[in-house]
């Protein structure tokens, strides 16, 4: 069985760093690209980005470029999402998810239960 | 990028309702598309893959249609699980953008 396991919540204040973490298993970790998702406390979802642990080959959104960082551990089979400088404006809950490709196209098909991180001061 | 704009943005119906929710993209994206529910609390979860096939276990009430920049989810007959909030998502190119969600509420 697919599953992803994120850790736990975070309380920060701003301008800490922070590094979240999201444990895949029952699959090879390293041939599906992982995406990180953004929600907002009552608000949509944000598309951050997708990196292939492979060869750690990331693509960031805009928005969340140089905001930001992907890594993985294949090793560990982990994917880390990682700030230098929180700001409040960060507070939400991160989702991690798999991506695969169905043949017809890309979709997130399972996903971590999600990873919330307040920022305040 | 490739905007995605969800239609409408909130719904009330009734139990047996048939319900439509609409994602437009800003340029044609073939049938690189995707719907999601989220339940409040949880992860969203994956219904519907390239536009219109439906994802192992999902109810048949649920089905999608449409290509190039006009989507469609459709819930043939509302159940009381059914309520929740639905996203669309591209993915054409990166950023592979949400819609803004549509929040399916009790009438």
């Amino acid at each position: 069985e697919v599953q992803l396991v994120q850790s736990g919540a975070e309380v920060k204040k701003p301008g800490e760093s922070l590094k979240i973490s999201c444990k895949g298993s029952g699959y090879t970790f390293s041939n599906n690209w992982i995406g990180w998702v953004r929600q907002m406390p009552g608000r949509g979802l944000e598309w951050m980005g997708i990196m292939y642990p492979g060869d750690s080959d990331t693509r960031y959104s805009p928005s969340f470029q140089g905001q930001v960082t992907f890594s993985a551990d294949t090793s560990i089979s982990t994917a880390y999402l990682q700030w230098n400088s929180l700001k409040a404006s960060d507070t939400g809950i991160y989702y991690c998810a798999r991506q695969v490709w169905t043949g017809l196209t890309d979709c997130f098909d399972h996903w971590g239960q999600g990873t919330l991180v307040t920022v305040s001061s | 990028d490739i905007q995605v704009t969800q239609s409408p943005s909130s719904l009330s119906a009734s139990v047996g309702d048939r319900v439509t929710i609409n994602c437009r993209t800003s340029q044609s994206i073939n049938i690189y598309l995707n719907w999601y529910q989220q339940k409040p609390g949880k992860a969203p979860k994956l219904l519907i893959s390239s536009a219109s096939t439906l994802q192992s276990g999902v109810p048949s009430r649920f089905s999608g249609s449409g290509s190039g920049t006009d989507f469609t989810l459709t819930i043939s007959s509302l159940q009381p699980e059914d309520y929740a909030t639905y996203f669309c998502q591209h993915t054409s190119s990166t950023p592979c953008t949400f819609g803004q969600g549509t929040k399916l509420e009790i009438k």
